[in-house]
């Protein structure tokens, strides 16, 4: 299986500074299609995850542009940029490649100072 | 808008049986691949499940593997999840979702599954 693995455990933000995190996946998520299928996900207290950035770097519908991924091969990172108090929870990636495999990693829990 | 419901979240007794269900609708329910994932209580994210559009392909995780069945029924847009030889590792909240460009587009709001005696 491929492991994914997130840092840091945790981040604390003052509100307006930006704040990213980081994925890295055992093995390349470069697909033989040659997509790359690593996804983020936001997670608030006490809410179901929402996806907010697919392969790679496509921003879902609605997902604020300070949100932003990029990353290529096994190192992939999300950036907020201008954290707001709604950014609070916790941030999960995923992996698609390796179908049906899907894995996540721990998670990166969000703060504000 | 889409909406995903789950329900049949239950306290069983450790080696019991739960049926989980999963209420479509806002989309073509049947033109997406459909998956099971859980979150044991202050854990991360396991994807345990899936069921192709037509329900002809399916698969588990080894950890579900020969206990869960999944399937569906696309005249009733619902999704299920048949849970047997329930186990306190087991207990967790279950989420619905779909699967689209190798990720999960959309998820249910969960339903808490606890396994105690």
């Amino acid at each position: 299986d491929v492991v994914m693995t997130q840092s840091p455990l945790s981040l604390s933000v003052t509100l307006g500074q930006s704040a990213s995190f980081s994925c890295r996946s055992s093995q390349s998520l470069v697909h033989s299609n040659g997509n790359t299928y690593l996804s983020w996900y936001q997670q608030r207290p006490g809410q179901s995850p929402r996806r907010l950035i697919y392969k790679v770097s496509s921003r879902d519908s609605g997902v604020p542009d300070r949100f932003s991924g990029s990353g290529s091969g096994t190192d992939f990172t999300l950036k907020i940029s201008r954290v707001e108090a709604e950014d609070v929870g916790v941030y999960y990636c995923m992996q698609g490649t390796d179908w049906p495999l899907f894995t996540f990693g721990g998670g990166t829990k969000v703060e504000i100072k | 808008q889409v909406h995903l419901v789950e329900s049949g979240g239950d306290l069983v007794k450790p080696g019991g049986s739960l049926r989980l269900s999963c209420a479509a609708s806002g989309f073509s329910f049947s033109d997406y691949l459909m998956s099971w994932i859980r979150q044991a209580p202050g854990k991360g994210l396991e994807y345990i499940s899936y069921i192709s559009e037509s329900g002809s392909s399916i698969w588990y995780a080894d950890s579900v593997k020969g206990r869960f069945t999944i399937s569906r029924d696309n005249a009733r847009n619902s999704l299920y999840f048949q849970m047997s030889g329930l186990g306190v590792e087991d207990s967790a909240v279950y989420y619905c979702a779909t699967v689209r460009s190798s990720s999960i587009g959309y998820w249910g709001q969960g339903t808490l599954v606890t396994v105690s005696s």
